[in-house]
């Protein structure tokens, strides 16, 4: 299957930093991306769509000042969590579809461990 | 809000024997399901999906079935084994657009 990348895996930050988690698709173009935020032993939730040269869409309650994201390419997107505070510490998947659209299959990030200190 | 669930959040077998997992959703204008496998610290890995055009289908040792008429879904795993240890999500795509994720088995597979 196809292979999504994120960097950095782990990170660990002060409160009040901001930090960018980078998600890339290595051998397929994705015109869309997502981004998700799981809490322990919790289910996936969807914080925003991207799409490659749009804004983004984000759901409701996802504060789009304080969670950046941009996809800048059609392989890359990155969400930056801008002055980071100890509730954002949570475990950050993304996901890319490819240019089939919505019948394409959506293929996940291992995601990035945020810990706000 | 449109949501999908699952009947067991703990599912425990024995290595060989065949598991399953259910899942009922409410949203009956899903057209899409797909069935994902999560190790611990990992992302979300596809298993198998189904379109809403079908029944059944079948992969490498896992067989989904859908059934509209009640909302359910289930995944079947043949033969099971200890890597196939993991939280098992379902989840659906109402008009083809947004993954509406389940709340999660965790499946525990003992040797």
């Amino acid at each position: 299957g196809a292979v999504v990348s994120q960097h950095p895996s782990r990170v660990i930050c002060k409160s009040g930093t901001s930090v960018k988690i980078e998600c890339r698709s290595l051998d397929f173009q994705a015109t869309t991306m997502f981004w998700y935020r799981q809490f322990p032993k919790q289910s996936l939730m969807l914080m925003a769509t991207s799409n490659e040269g749009s804004k983004a869409t984000y759901e409701q309650g996802v504060e789009k000042d304080k969670f950046l994201i941009n996809h800048a390419s059609l392989t890359l997107s990155t969400l930056t969590v801008t002055s980071a505070h100890p509730e954002d510490s949570s475990f950050y998947i993304c996901s890319a579809r490819g240019l089939a659209g919505p019948t394409d299959t959506q293929y996940f990030g291992p995601g990035t461990r945020l810990t706000v200190l | 809000g449109e949501s999908v669930g699952l009947h067991l959040p703990t599912l425990s077998v024995q290595e060989g024997d065949n598991s399953i997992i259910n899942c009922a959703y409410s949203n009956s204008a899903s057209d899409y399901f797909i069935w994902y496998k999560q190790e611990s610290g990992k992302g979300p890995q596809f298993i198998i999906d189904i379109r809403s055009n079908m029944d059944k289908r079948q992969g490498q040792r896992v067989t989904v079935l859908l059934n509209k008429t009640v909302k359910h879904l289930s995944l079947q795993i043949a033969a099971t084994q200890p890597g196939d240890s993991a939280v098992y999500f379902c989840a659906e795509i109402p008009g083809f657009q947004k993954l509406v994720f389940g709340t999660g088995t965790r499946l525990l597979v003992s040797p």
